[in-house]
């Protein structure tokens, strides 16, 4: 069956400017995670979702970082004002639900702030 | 969460046994130990899990030794699909909302043809 999509794979911003990034869970998903892997590190946990419920954002670097997931499924990851430290590959990742172990992970969405 | 140790790179040759050591001394009670990989330009993929008792599936084995404060992820055929980093992560199962995943720097395998 369809994985984790992530739209889009690559994109570019100037400094300043608002991103959005999507994520499409494995349908019927019900916990969502996004992480944010700089080049050359390991993924670093950003915030989780179980249904619409953002129950842990304590990963987002600050307040310009805003995560939703507002009917459960999709969810979009918001930069704004977007900075050159912002580059980075955004992974979103979807579990089929409490109590299970495996995160399914997208492809990622590589960000580039010039 | 317990910190993990692993070595940043190792080879293996295409055919053999690839193994895979982590070092978590610190593991507490009710953590398991995950395994997953990340081949170039991908996500991240499960491999494996387990809490005490040795564990395996289609991809690998997980052998964690008696006291829990290392184990060991044995590919047992390598090929050169499996070239990627290796992350080793120790957590609770369930975290109620703290679920993410603290990944590391892994360890880089290279399989040699």
């Amino acid at each position: 069956g369809a994985g984790v999509s992530q739209s889009p794979r690559y994109k570019v911003a100037k400094r300043g400017q608002d991103v959005a990034l999507r994520c499409d869970p494995i349908s019927g998903h019900v916990s969502l995670f996004w992480y944010q892997q700089a080049l050359g590190q390991g993924p670093e946990f950003l915030t989780y979702f179980q249904n619409e419920a953002q129950l842990d954002k304590s990963g987002l670097p600050s307040d310009r970082f805003f995560a939703e997931r507002p009917e459960g499924s999709v969810s979009t990851l918001k930069i704004q004002r977007t900075q050159q430290e912002d580059s980075a590959v955004y992974l979103c990742a979807s579990r089929r639900g409490e109590g299970t172990y495996e995160q399914y992970f997208g492809p990622g969405t590589r960000l580039t702030v010039t | 969460d317990a910190k993990t140790t692993q070595p940043p790179s190792m080879d293996c040759a295409e055919g053999r046994a690839a193994n895979l050591p982590c070092n978590h001394s610190t593991i507490s009670g009710n953590e398991y130990v995950y395994w997953y990989r990340q081949i170039h330009s991908q996500g991240p993929q499960y491999i494996i899990h387990g809490l005490k008792n040795n564990e395996t599936n289609e991809m690998a084995s997980l052998i964690i030794t008696e006291d829990r404060k290392s184990s060991t992820l044995i590919l047992p055929h390598a090929t050169l699909r499996d070239t990627a980093v290796y992350y080793c992560i120790v957590r609770v199962a369930r975290g109620g909302g703290a679920d993410g995943l603290t990944f590391g720097k892994g360890t880089h395998l290279i399989i040699q043809p």
